[in-house]
C-alpha cells in the first residue's frame, strides 16, 4: 500500500533553516507528481508546492516562494523541501502528498511539525 | 483570509442530508473542473473524497456527492452518519500564477 513517510521537523529559531524529507514506497514514485500541503496549529490547509513527476517543473504558493524550494530524488524514492528564512508564521504540520497535476491531492503522509521560535 | 469561502460551521441529524458550500470565483472554482474536497477528522490526516467536482475514490461512500454551478461547488453528504463528524475542506486548481487554493474548512456537526 502507499506509505508516505515524513521526517525532518522540529523547533527553529525565525530566520533559521530546515529541511524536511518524504520517504515513499508502496508506488511507482517517480510516475506521480508530488506536493507539500502544510496546516498551521488549530487552522485550514494551505498548498505550499508542487513538483511534476521527473523534477521538470517547480511551482510555489507566493507565501514561500523565494525561501523554500521543492526537489525529488526518484532514484532513493524520496521528496524533500528545503526551508530558509523560517518566520513564525510557517509553524506548521507539514504533509507531503501525491496528487495528479495541480488537481488533487490523493494520498497524505501522516505529517511534520515544524515549529519557527525564539 | 482564505482564498476561497465556506462557512465555518454546518450541523445536521443522522440520516439527514446536508450541504457544503465553497465559493470562489472564476479564476478558480468557475474556470475549471478542478475542484476537490478532504474530510479530516481531529488529529487525523486528510482524505480525498471528492476529486474533479464530483468523482469519487474508490473507497469513499456514495453518500457524498460533489457539484459546482458558476463560481460555486458544493459538498452534499446524504444520509448523515456520526462518523461524517469532521472538518471538510475544499480546493480549486486557480491556473499558472496562483496554482492551488483551498477553502477556510467547514466544521460538520452530526447532532
Amino acid at each position: 500500500q502507499v506509505q508516505l513517510v515524513e521526517s525532518g521537523g522540529g523547533v527553529v529559531q525565525p530566520g533559521g533553516s530546515l529541511r524536511l524529507s518524504c520517504a515513499a514506497s508502496g508506488f511507482t514514485f517517480s510516475s506521480y507528481d508530488m506536493h507539500w500541503v502544510r496546516q498551521a496549529p488549530g487552522k485550514g490547509l494551505e498548498w505550499v508546492a508542487f513538483i511534476r513527476y521527473d523534477g521538470s517543473n517547480k511551482y510555489y504558493a507566493d507565501s514561500v516562494k523565494g525561501r523554500f524550494t521543492i526537489s525529488r530524488d526518484n532514484s532513493k524514492n524520496t521528496l524533500s523541501l528545503q526551508m530558509n528564512s523560517l518566520r513564525a508564521e510557517d509553524t506548521a504540520v507539514f504533509y507531503c502528498c501525491s496528487g495528479f497535476h495541480l488537481y488533487y491531492f490523493d494520498y497524505w503522509g501522516q505529517g511534520t511539525l515544524v515549529t519557527v521560535s525564539s | 483570509q482564505s482564498a476561497l469561502t465556506q462557512p465555518a460551521s454546518v450541523s445536521g441529524s443522522p440520516g439527514q442530508s446536508i450541504t457544503i458550500s465553497c465559493t470562489g470565483t472564476s479564476s478558480d472554482v468557475g474556470g475549471y473542473n478542478y475542484v476537490s474536497w478532504y474530510q479530516q477528522h481531529p488529529g487525523k490526516v486528510p482524505k480525498l473524497t471528492i476529486y474533479d467536482v464530483s468523482k469519487r475514490p474508490s473507497g469513499v461512500s456514495n453518500r457524498f456527492s460533489g457539484s459546482k454551478s458558476g463560481n460555486t461547488a458544493s459538498l452534499t453528504i446524504s444520509g448523515l452518519q456520526a462518523e461524517d463528524e469532521a472538518d471538510y475542506y475544499c480546493c480549486s486548481y486557480a491556473g499558472s500564477s496562483t496554482y492551488v487554493v483551498f477553502g477556510g474548512g467547514t466544521k460538520l456537526t452530526v447532532l
